[in-house]
């Protein structure tokens, strides 16, 4: 079975710009969630979707915005990029009931912001 | 709000020794799921182990076991005959369960300890 997939894994933005993420769970993977990992803040998480609607969110500005699909995969999208956004970005997947409640990490995406 | 606290940034093991690594938390929920997972220089974060919180008997994956003391809000990761392939970071996770507010498959990470392993 294909693990969780992130695209793409490295991406250099310029202050103002936007960007979009990919994740595609594992399959039979119903529920994603996104993390920001950055050396000063450490793991964050972002929000998290089930069935194509957001049932949980952190504490980010509206400049981060997700979505998921109705095949599970989700998309995270950050604009007006600044200087701070630069980060990995993992995704996680999860099947989301009782007896399977670990959650199962992409690679990550390392977004640079110049 | 629940935290999680690992207060160990560095620890250091000799080839074939044991180390423990200690991660403790707050809650204010019975019912709750613990993990540790491991984030090598590749970054991928690999799960390492759970423990469901009712479950009384610590979990145990090969090598790896915990000690979870629920009165204490204690969790602590013991690795035995430590591996060169085990250096990594470990974080410590919490998530709730599902009474909670609805099911949630949130994550809150403690800081992480960095375990470099000596030949």
């Amino acid at each position: 079975k294909a693990g969780v997939t992130q695209t793409p894994r490295y991406l250099i933005k310029t202050r103002g710009q936007q960007v979009t993420l990919s994740c595609s769970p594992i399959s039979g993977h119903r529920s994603v969630s996104w993390y920001q990992q950055t050396p000063g803040q450490g793991l964050q998480f972002l929000f998290e979707y089930f069935s194509e609607t957001q049932r949980n969110k952190g504490n980010f500005p509206g400049r981060f915005s997700g979505r998921q699909f109705s095949n599970s995969r989700s998309e995270m999208n950050v604009s007006t990029l600044e200087l701070g956004d630069s980060a990995l970005y993992l995704c996680a997947s999860s099947l989301a009931d009782r007896g399977h409640a670990e959650a199962f990490f992409g690679q990550g995406t390392r977004l640079t912001v110049v | 709000a629940q935290t999680v606290t690992q207060s160990q940034p560095e620890m250091s093991v000799q080839e074939a020794e044991t180390v423990t690594l200690s991660c403790t938390y707050d809650t204010s929920e019975s019912d709750y799921y613990l993990f540790w997972y491991k984030q090598p220089p590749s970054r991928q974060m690999i799960l390492v182990i759970r423990q469901e919180a009712y479950k009384q008997q610590n979990a145990t994956e090969n090598r790896f076991s915990v000690n979870f003391q629920k009165a204490a809000k204690s969790f602590s990761l013991k690795i035995s005959d430590s591996q060169l392939g085990d250096a990594a970071m470990y974080f410590c996770a919490y998530r709730s369960a599902e009474l909670y507010g609805g099911a949630t498959n949130k994550l809150i990470f403690g800081t992480g300890t960095l375990l470099a392993v000596q030949p």
